[in-house]
């Protein structure tokens, strides 16, 4: 089956700009998260939906933003970009299923949208 | 609050065997995870251990003790292939996950 699609794999803003960036779970799957990933960094944690809900939502100023579609796809946007916005942004889905369990702990990552603030 | 310690950086030799350790402070402690990323790479999962134990995937190797919040990823025979950063991952009662920093594997040959 398809795995996780995100879209566009590479772009380059400039600060003050905006951007969205969509991700395409594999089908079935509910849950949706988001990260954020610098040079040497590790996986900083945006938000995850669930059915269409923002279940979590990591430390992040209110110009990043997410939402959920019915078919579960997904979109993040950030506002009024700045330098250090410049990351590679991950799109992860599970086949959570509103209960924990070990589904819900697999997460397939797509490969990424890189962005890039001038 | 919620933290994971990892080291940031393993040297190993090929063929030879490799731990990493993951130590965890947080609430609702629900299971822990093991991924894979490669330079440029997207992160890959390896394994997940809820109870007590090791779980056991080929060369790969994790276990988890949840009365000394500790697990580590063990991986045999080494090979150049597995030189990556690898990730422990905290899920929590509330569905969110805690990651660490990451550790990044260097296998010399």
């Amino acid at each position: 089956k398809a795995g996780v699609t995100q879209t566009p794999r590479y772009l380059i803003k400039t600060r003050g700009q905006q951007v969205t960036l969509s991700c395409s779970p594999i089908s079935g799957h509910r849950s949706v998260s988001w990260y954020q990933q610098t040079p040497g960094q590790g996986l900083q944690f945006l938000f995850e939906y669930f059915s269409e809900t923002q279940r979590n939502k990591g430390n992040f100023p209110g110009r990043f933003s997410g939402r959920q579609f019915s078919n579960s796809r997904s979109e993040m946007n950030v506002s009024t970009l700045e330098l250090g916005d410049s990351a590679l942004y991950l799109c992860a889905s599970s086949s959570a299923s509103g209960r924990q369990g070990s589904g819900a702990n697999v997460l397939t990552f797509g490969a990424g949208s890189r962005l890039t603030v001038l | 609050g919620q933290s994971l310690e990892q080291p940031s950086e393993v040297t190993a030799v090929e063929g030879a065997i490799v731990q990493i350790n993951c130590t965890y402070q947080t609430s609702g402690f629900y299971g822990l995870s093991w991924y894979q990323q490669h330079d440029g790479g997207a992160p890959t999962f390896l394994s997940y251990n809820a109870l007590d134990g090791l779980e056991e995937t080929g060369r790969f190797s994790s276990f988890l003790s949840r009365s000394d919040s500790y697990g580590y990823l063990l991986l045999q025979e080494l090979q150049m292939k597995d030189s990556a950063s690898y990730f422990c991952a905290v899920s929590r009662s509330n569905y969110q996950l805690i990651w660490g920093a990451g550790t990044k594997l260097i296998i010399k040959p």
